[in-house]
């Protein structure tokens, strides 16, 4: 089973600034396989990215993601409030998903 | 809109077993995987394992197999998780959700507690 890991495990940051998250895979992941979620307290996760770089419907540019093998970072720039959340990464290729730990994104 | 609508909460004794249902529209229900992913209280996302509704075929994570069954009523357009001898640490919130390109579509969840 492939495992993936986040970090930080929490990032505090302030409206406006651009925050970089990370999730590193225990082996070489298809990119074209590797999913980022948000989650909300009290909320189902929602899908953000998916194919390491596509944005899913209706979330906005300044989510992007990006990376290849083990090493994939999701970035989200000029923060609003509203991004403040857990993100989840996962992994979705062979016979087995796998989501990382999550990395909470706090309002500093 | 497509939607997935999942059962209410329950309440199970160690031992017993449960069965959340997931309820389907807005979209053709056997052509894309249902999944099931659950969340501990306070915990991350776990994924279950997945169902092909054509097919009927599942595939289990290994850490439920032998205590999950996926499966589906194509006419009503509906999908179920069942998982037996239940323990306290089955306590979580469970999640149907659609595979397309990634889990696009989540359920509201169903929360189940297992006390005695």
């Amino acid at each position: 089973e492939i495992v993936m890991t986040q970090s930080p495990g929490t990032l505090s940051l302030s409206p406006g600034e651009s925050a970089t998250l990370s999730c590193r895979a225990s082996q070489s992941v298809n990119s074209a396989y590797l999913a980022w979620y948000q989650q909300k307290p009290g909320q189902a996760p929602r899908l953000v990215i998916y194919g390491t770089s596509t944005r899913a419907t209706g979330i906005p540019d300044r989510f992007s993601g990006s990376g290849s093998g083990t090493d994939f970072t999701l970035t989200i720039s000029r923060l609003e409030p509203e991004d403040f959340a857990v993100y989840y990464c996962q992994q979705y290729g062979g016979s087995s998903y796998t989501f990382g730990q999550g990395t909470k994104l706090e309002i500093k | 809109q497509v939607q997935l609508v999942q059962s209410g909460a329950e309440v199970k004794k160690p031992g017993a077993s449960v069965k959340v249902s997931c309820k389907t529209s807005g979209y053709d229900f056997i052509s894309y995987d249902v999944n099931w992913v659950r969340q501990a209280p306070g915990q991350g996302l776990d994924w279950m394992g997945w169902m092909n509704p054509y097919s009927g075929n599942a595939l289990y994570a290994q850490k439920f197999q032998g205590r999950v069954t996926m499966t589906r009523n194509t006419s009503t357009t509906t999908a179920y998780l069942e998982l037996s001898s239940l323990r306290s640490e089955d306590t979580a919130v469970y999640y149907c959700v659609r595979s397309h390109f990634g889990l696009d579509v989540w359920g509201q969840g169903t929360t189940v507690t297992v006390s005695s």
